[in-house]
Parts: C-alpha cells; structure tokens; sequence
C-alpha cells in the first residue's frame, strides 16, 4: 500500500523559505502527479502546485513566483520550497498522489494518497 | 470562472439523506473528486470519476454530476460522517487544480 511521509521545519520566521519534503513507499513514482496542498488554520484547502515524474511542474498562479517543486526519483521523493513567506503562511502542509483519467468528453482527476500533514508556523 | 462553489453547511438527521453540491465551468470537462475531512485529519478521498468509491468507503456515499453542477450524497447519514467535505477538480483550460471551499456536514 503507498504511503507517503512527509517532514519539514516547523517553525519559520517571516521572509525565511519554507522547506518540505514528501517520500513515496511502496509504490511507483511514475504516471501519477505529486501535489502540495495547504490548510490555514480553521480554513479550507489550498492547492500549491505539482509535478509529474518527467519533472514538469504546475504551480498555482498566486504563487508561482516564489514556488519550487523538484523530484529526486532516485529516491522517490519530491520536495516544496517557497520562499519569503508570511504569518499569513502558517497552514498545514500536505502532499498528495494525483491521477489524471482522460475520457473522450469528460476527464477526472483525483488525489488518493496524501501524506499525514506538516505544520508550519511563521512567527517572528 | 475558474472556482467551485459550495454550500458552507448543511445539516441532516440521522439516518436521513443529505446532498451536497459543487459548482464551477471545470465541472463540465472534469468529473470532481470528494474529500471527507475531520478535524485534525488529512483529507479522505471518498467519490472520484463519474461515481467511483475508494476501497473502505461506504456505498452510502455516492456522486452524480450534471453540466457545471456536481453532488454528493449520503444516503442513511451516520453520525461518523459529520465533517467537512471538500470537491476539486482541475481547470481543462489553465490545467490548474481547484478545491471548493468545503461544506460542513452537520448529523443532527
């Protein structure tokens, strides 16, 4: 059964670069995306971005200027750097296993597997 | 526009049935996932495609989706399905994943 663990700093002040790295076990890394979500406390999720296994990425709009998704496949791992962040960052982190099924009219999308979540704190 | 849009809460009986809707222009290229989320947990992936269920998840959870619109139903609702339910799905045109800003499930 995939299972994905993820670990990072927990503790940021502002403008530092946040930090997170998910690993993939048990599972393949190619054919599927390799999301990072974010939840600020008591409200709802937030898509970061996500990279496939040739390493092409796709990062949320909002964030794209200060977002870096990266694999190692060799280790079957990828890693969220985003820098200068804000109180305004303070979530949980997680990562997420995302699977595109293209039909000829309708597609879906969905994520299976998530890891157990990071918080991060940004406080001076 | 490239959001979904939820219902901040709902509330159902127990052992009644509740619907909970998404709606957004992605819905009509992409069927949405559902996520079950309680508190202090990561999302649970409980409907994706046109109406498929992980292994584990309940047949009382169910999906059906319709032009822009999409739904999820829970039929005979258990106190255990009290939490916040999310939809995503991913915008064919900027290939952007988006998540509605979730539902709270209330089991009276």
């Amino acid at each position: 059964q995939v299972q994905l663990q993820q670990w990072g700093a927990g503790l940021l002040k502002p403008s530092e670069t946040l930090s997170l790295t998910c690993a993939v076990y048990s599972g393949s890394f190619s054919g599927y995306f390799w999301s990072w979500i974010r939840q600020p406390p008591g409200k709802g999720l937030e898509w970061i971005g996500e990279i496939d296994h040739s390493a092409n990425t796709n990062y949320n709009p909002s964030l794209k200027s200060r977002i870096t998704i990266s694999i190692d496949k060799s280790k079957n791992q990828f890693s969220l750097q985003l820098t200068s962040v804000t109180a305004a960052e303070t979530a949980v982190y997680y990562c997420a296993r995302g699977r595109v099924v293209r039909g000829l009219i309708t597609s879906y999308y969905y994520m299976d597997v998530w890891g157990k979540g990071t918080t991060v704190t940004v406080s001076s | 526009s490239s959001e979904l849009t939820q219902d901040p809460a709902v509330s159902v009986a127990l052992g009644q049935t509740v619907r909970i809707t998404c709606q957004g222009d992605s819905l009509r290229s992409y069927f949405p996932s559902w996520f079950q989320q309680k508190p202090g947990q990561a999302p649970l992936l409980v409907i994706y495609g046109k109406n498929s269920r992980p292994s584990g998840i309940p047949d009382r959870f169910s999906g059906s989706s319709s032009g822009n619109t999409a739904s999820l139903t829970i039929t005979g609702a258990q106190a255990d399905d009290e939490a916040d339910y999310y939809c995503n799905s991913r915008d064919s045109s900027t290939n952007h994943l988006l998540f509605g800003a979730g539902t709270k499930v209330i089991v009276l």
